[in-house]
Order: C-alpha cells, then sequence, then structure tokens
C-alpha cells in the first residue's frame, strides 16, 4: 500500500486564482515526480526532484512551479490559473537509485479552472 | 517525448477471455515496468520485469520483454469485468533514473 497523499482531491478554481497542490509522503523516498494527465490520455512529467532542494523540470513544458524544503512535501503551485491548466494533476515517489525501484502514486488532483 | 508507446489503445473484450497488450520503447533500459490505473485514480504497479529477463508471471499476469525489438508484452489471462482499467508501460532508462510513460492501453472487461 502507497503512503503517498494528495490533496485537495477535486479543486474548481476562478481563472488568475493562485493554487497549490500538496503531495506528502511517508516512505522517505527521495524521489518524487508530478506528472499531468488529461482524461484518457498519457501521462506527461512535469517536474521532478532528486531530494531536498532539488527540483527540475520535466519534458512536458508548465507554467507551475514546485518546491522542496523536506523529503516528505513536493507541493506544486500555480501562481495564475487558467483553464489550459484544466487536467489531472498525479504525484508519484520512488526511490533514488538502485535498479527496479516501484514509482508509487497518489491519488491524483483533478483541477478543473472556469 | 514519452518513451514507451502501447498498443492497442483500446481494447473490448468478454469476461473469461484473454488481453494481450504490447509496449514498443526507444532507449536501453534497466527495466520496465507495468501499472493499472482505474477511472479517475492514481496509477498502482503491477508488475517489473528486468532488462535480462524474458518472461515473468505474477498470477493471471503474464508479461515478456524482448529487448532487441525493444517490446514488451502484457497477458491478463481469463479476464474479468474488474481487470477494466488502462495499462500503461513505464521505462527506466539506463542514461537516466526517470520513469516515462506510454499513452496506455484501455481495457473493457464485458460481464
Amino acid at each position: 500500500e502507497a503512503d503517498i497523499y494528495q490533496t485537495p482531491r477535486y479543486l474548481v478554481i476562478g481563472t488568475g486564482k493562485k493554487i497549490t497542490l500538496e503531495c506528502s509522503q511517508t516512505m522517505g523516498h527521495d524521489k518524487m515526480y508530478w506528472y499531468q494527465q488529461d482524461p484518457g490520455m498519457e501521462l506527461h512529467l512535469i517536474h521532478y526532484s532528486y531530494g531536498v532542494n532539488s527540483t527540475e523540470k520535466g519534458d512536458l513544458s508548465s507554467e507551475s512551479t514546485v518546491s522542496r524544503i523536506r523529503t516528505e512535501h513536493f507541493p506544486l503551485t500555480l501562481e495564475s490559473a487558467r483553464p489550459s491548466h484544466t487536467s489531472q494533476y498525479l504525484c508519484a515517489s520512488k526511490e533514488l537509485g538502485g535498479r527496479g525501484n516501484t514509482i508509487y502514486f497518489g491519488e491524483g488532483s483533478w483541477l478543473t479552472v472556469v | 517525448s514519452q518513451q514507451g508507446e502501447e498498443d492497442p489503445q483500446a481494447l473490448s473484450i468478454q469476461e473469461g477471455e484473454n488481453a494481450t497488450m504490447n509496449c514498443s520503447y526507444k532507449t536501453s533500459i534497466n527495466n520496465l515496468q507495468w501499472y493499472r490505473q482505474n477511472s479517475g485514480r492514481g496509477l498502482v504497479h503491477l508488475i517489473l520485469i528486468r532488462s535480462n529477463e524474458r518472461e515473468k508471471h505474477s498470477g493471471r499476469l503474464r508479461v515478456t520483454l524482448d529487448t532487441s525489438k525493444k517490446s514488451s508484452s502484457l497477458l491478463i489471462t481469463a479476464s474479468r469485468a474488474a481487470d477494466t482499467a488502462s495499462y500503461f508501460c513505464a521505462t527506466d532508462a539506463r542514461n537516466n533514473n526517470d520513469m516515462r510513460f506510454g499513452a496506455g492501453t484501455r481495457l473493457t472487461v464485458k460481464p
């Protein structure tokens, strides 16, 4: 059972609002990820982190930002939400290094910008 | 760009039939993993096969890996309605430690 949690699960906000999606894991994993996924579509890696104070951009350009002040937390922030940001955001984590480590996912945060 | 690509995009079968999904990838890998996603939820790990393995079983799941063709297949035997979900392959590339997912195969098992 994965110990990785995302809040909120569902959020509807107005255009221009600032929002932060929270992600926390209790497995002590160094690597954490944010993926964006539209319904029925593929996952796009938008941010990842190797550990505290490490943040990297993923394959898909995103207007969101992330921070990694503590190992357990990897919040994602949108400074000014737009309707194009409407999507599901999935947080994930895994151990750093090694081979064949499973990646664990949260339940996802569904964001709707109106 | 994404690493893995699943085929077919969608598959509909009757309960009791077998379901086969394929995955192709582009670069050298350490391992390949298959994940399942129920509608509107996160992904759940199903099975991992390492680059030096050719076949692996777990319950009703059978995974094969052909590194020469850069492809993998996931077979679900005696399917059940509860197997209805999207199935993704993910590759752990040798040149980095980041996981890349394909677009997934949407499996529907009709009771």
